[in-house]
């Protein structure tokens, strides 16, 4: 089956901590996304690939790093310098960057839950 | 500069009975739309997608959506609600304004009561 996964459904970190969520597409697409949602707010962009071995930062991308070293993955690491990491992380993928002139919709996983005890 | 603004928080209607959910967008070129729908603790999924063909566009679940591009508008609706459909539904637009970047409402939770 083709799809996103990511990993692990639900996280939990200590205050200090580095944690990083896991997504792996089998799509072949060359664009993926990480976003943050919190309740009662729509999608914020936290990062996004159009290509491998390039990465550019959304909106919010204070206290996150990404690498994209292979197409098929692009993980997250949440630093202990983002301040609120509580949130539902979703992945996405797509198969061109939209900005290219491409009109494309994106693929979400399932999303990574994390916690801060 | 590029919007898009979800009328409504929160919906809810009675089982059976027809499920309208608003969106405007603000885009000063020929906008993609998309709504998505995500269940609780899930990922989204693609209901439907507007992309300048047709402005009636039909989806999965019988749900569809009309562009109107006098009122800005690509609201969603489903002739009758079924007790699955309870979720929450994101309108989304993309557009050269923003160099087709995907700007996401705020999302509307859709309550079906039995």
């Amino acid at each position: 089956d083709g799809g996103i996964t990511q990993s692990p459904k639900y996280l939990f970190r200590k205050e200090g901590q580095n944690v990083t969520l896991s997504c792996e597409q089998n799509l072949n697409h060359d664009a993926m996304y990480w976003y943050r949602q919190d309740p009662g707010q729509g999608l914020r962009l936290i990062y996004y690939s159009q290509i491998v071995n390039d990465f550019q930062k959304g909106d919010i991308a204070e206290g996150y790093s990404v690498s994209r070293e292979k197409k098929e993955s692009f993980p997250l690491t949440v630093t202990s310098a983002q301040k609120n990491p509580t949130a539902f992380y979703l992945c996405a993928s797509s198969t061109t960057y939209p900005g290219q002139g491409a009109r494309t919709e994106a693929f979400f996983g399932q999303g990574t839950r994390l916690t801060v005890v | 500069a590029q919007s898009v603004t979800q009328l409504d928080s929160h919906v809810s209607v009675s089982e059976g009975t027809p499920v309208l959910l608003r969106c405007n967008y603000s885009s000063s070129y020929s906008p993609s739309l998309f709504w998505y729908v995500q269940h609780p603790n899930k990922g989204l999924q693609l209901l439907l997608k507007y992309t300048s063909a047709a402005t009636l566009v039909k989806g999965i679940n019988g749900f569809e959506a009309e562009f109107k591009k006098s009122e800005t508008s690509f609201h969603l609706t489903k002739p009758s609600a079924h007790m699955s459909d309870a979720a929450e539904y994101f309108c989304v637009v993309s557009a050269p304004d923003s160099n087709y970047q995907l700007i996401w409402g705020a999302g509307t939770k859709l309550i079906i009561k039995p």
